[in-house]
C-alpha cells in the first residue's frame, strides 16, 4: 500500500536558519510521483513541485531545494536562510499509476520561522 | 493560472441541517476532488470526480455526498448535519485521471456546525 510519512510534526528555527523537511514515502509501483505543496495561515494550498520516479536529479529553486533519493525512499525539502513568510506547514504527496489522480498525502510538518 | 474557488471562506450551520459546499474550477480540468483538514489528521479524501455526472468515493464518504453536473463544479452535500463535520474543507481540480499532473487547491471553507 501506498504511504507518506512526514515524522517531523512541528519545526520551529529562527530567520536566516536552515531548515530540512522529511519525507519518506511507500509504494510498490516503479512509476509514481512526489509532490510537495505549502499551506501558510491563510489555508490554501500551493503546489510547490512534482518530481516523478525516473529523475532522481535534485532541484533548486530559489531558496528551495529538493533532494530526492530512491534507495532511501526519501524526498526531503531544503529551505535556505528561512524566513518568517516561510512559516506554514508543509505536505508531501505521492501519486502513482494506479491512483489514477489520487494523491497519498503525508500528516504535514508545521513550520514556524522567528524573526 | 489555475483558479480554484470556492463559495465560502467561512460557513456556520446548525445540526440537521443539509448544507451545501460549492466548488468551481475554471481550467477544463476533468478530476476534481473534496478533501477535509483536521489537526492532527492531515488531508482526508471524502469523494472524487473524474467527469460530468461520475463520482467515487474517498476514504470517509461516510455523512457526505457530492454532485457534478457540469464539468466546472463539483458540489459537496452533508445530508444532515452532524458536530463531528465541523472542519475545513478543501476543493481540488486536476488536469485528467492518469496525467498525474498537481492538483491546484481553493482557497478552503472552514464550517462550523453548532
Amino acid at each position: 500500500a501506498q504511504k507518506v510519512t512526514q515524522a517531523q510534526t512541528e519545526i520551529s528555527v529562527v530567520e536566516k536558519e536552515d531548515v530540512t523537511l522529511d519525507c519518506v514515502y511507500e509504494t510498490r509501483d516503479t512509476t509514481y510521483y512526489l509532490f510537495w505543496y505549502k499551506q501558510p495561515p491563510s489555508g490554501e494550498l500551493v503546489f510547490l513541485i512534482r518530481r516523478n520516479s525516473f529523475d532522481e536529479q535534485n532541484e533548486i529553486s530559489g531558496r528551495y531545494s529538493w533532494n530526492f533519493q530512491k534507495s532511501t525512499s526519501s524526498f526531503n525539502f531544503t529551505i535556505t536562510a528561512s524566513q518568517v513568510v516561510d512559516s506554514a506547514v508543509y505536505f508531501c504527496a505521492l501519486s502513482d499509476l494506479n491512483q489514477g489522480g489520487k494523491l497519498i498525502f503525508g500528516q504535514g510538518t508545521e513550520l514556524s520561522v522567528k524573526p | 493560472d489555475v483558479k480554484v474557488t470556492q463559495s465560502s471562506r467561512y460557513l456556520v450551520k446548525r445540526t440537521g441541517e443539509k448544507v451545501f459546499l460549492e466548488c468551481v474550477q475554471d481550467m477544463d480540468h476533468e478530476n476534481m476532488f473534496w478533501y477535509r483538514q483536521d489537526p492532527g489528521l492531515g488531508l482526508r479524501l471524502i469523494y472524487f470526480s473524474y467527469d460530468v455526472k461520475m463520482k467515487e468515493k474517498g476514504d470517509i464518504p461516510e455523512g457526505y455526498s457530492v454532485s457534478r453536473e457540469k464539468k466546472e463544479r463539483f458540489s459537496l452535500i452533508l445530508e444532515s448535519a452532524s458536530t463531528n463535520q465541523t472542519s475545513m474543507y478543501l476543493c481540488a481540480s486536476s488536469l485528467a485521471r492518469y496525467s498525474n499532473q498537481p492538483q491546484h487547491f481553493g482557497d478552503g471553507t472552514r464550517l462550523s456546525i453548532l
